[in-house]
């Protein structure tokens, strides 16, 4: 079956790096992607990894997969205030397939 | 300009209404969606169309019914409306032939049901 699960809530001081983790279950799942929500907007695409791939660095972002443990992560270095919003991991099959989402992490950046 | 739009931002309607919302993609993608936030913020897909075809049709009361003119639009028509259909809704679109789901999504449309 398809579920994605993430941790509610994350607390990071400016500057700090932030990890939001997730796990997926569906091991068929051939992109992963992370979209950012900020309050009363709409999810922006941050980054997306290829399931064959271990690491992909994109500026501040860093995204680890670990295919075996099926483990997801997205690293931000320098965490600024305009970081804070909701991250959701989401994994995603052929092209054109619908997306599965975590729950959102919900990313509190304080001064 | 905007690349995924919706039409309206929100929406406040008395239950046993009929509404509709709107949305239009000008990134001359060929797969529109329809997703459902909840409360808490969960995101869950509803209905999927590729050029003009329905797709995906996940498990949403037959009140819901989409409707795709065009590839570059995909309306919802909800009928009946009810209390738990309050959520944001969210457009979004894709490119079926680029080999991953890299959606992009419009601002949501808050709809209340009262």
């Amino acid at each position: 079956g398809e579920d994605v699960e993430q941790s509610l809530f994350l607390s990071v001081r400016e500057g700090d790096s932030s990890v939001i983790n997730c796990t997926y279950t569906d091991s068929s799942s051939t992109y992963l992607y992370w979209y950012k929500q900020e309050p009363g907007a709409g999810l922006q695409l941050l980054t997306y990894i290829f399931s064959n791939m271990d690491m992909k660095q994109d500026q501040r972002l860093t995204v680890l997969l670990n295919k075996k443990d099926k483990h997801l992560s997205l690293r931000i270095a320098d965490t600024q205030t305009g970081d804070s919003a909701i991250y959701f991991c989401a994994q995603g099959g052929a092209a054109g397939n619908k997306l599965t989402f975590g729950g959102g992490t919900r990313v509190l950046v304080k001064p | 300009d905007t690349a995924v739009s919706q039409t309206p931002k929100y929406l406040v309607t008395q239950m046993g209404n009929d509404k509709s919302i709107k949305c239009e993609q000008n990134l001359g993608h060929d797969t529109m969606y329809w997703y459902k936030q909840d409360s808490k913020k969960f995101l869950k897909i509803m209905f999927s169309y590729n050029n003009k075809e329905l797709i995906i049709n996940e498990t949403v009361p037959n009140r819901f019914s989409p409707k795709s003119p065009d590839k570059a639009h995909l309306n919802l028509h909800i009928n009946s409306l009810e209390l738990g259909d309050s959520a944001v809704y969210f457009c979004a679109s894709s490119h079926a032939d680029r080999g991953t789901t890299e959606a992009f999504f419009g601002q949501g449309t808050r709809l209340t049901v009262v």
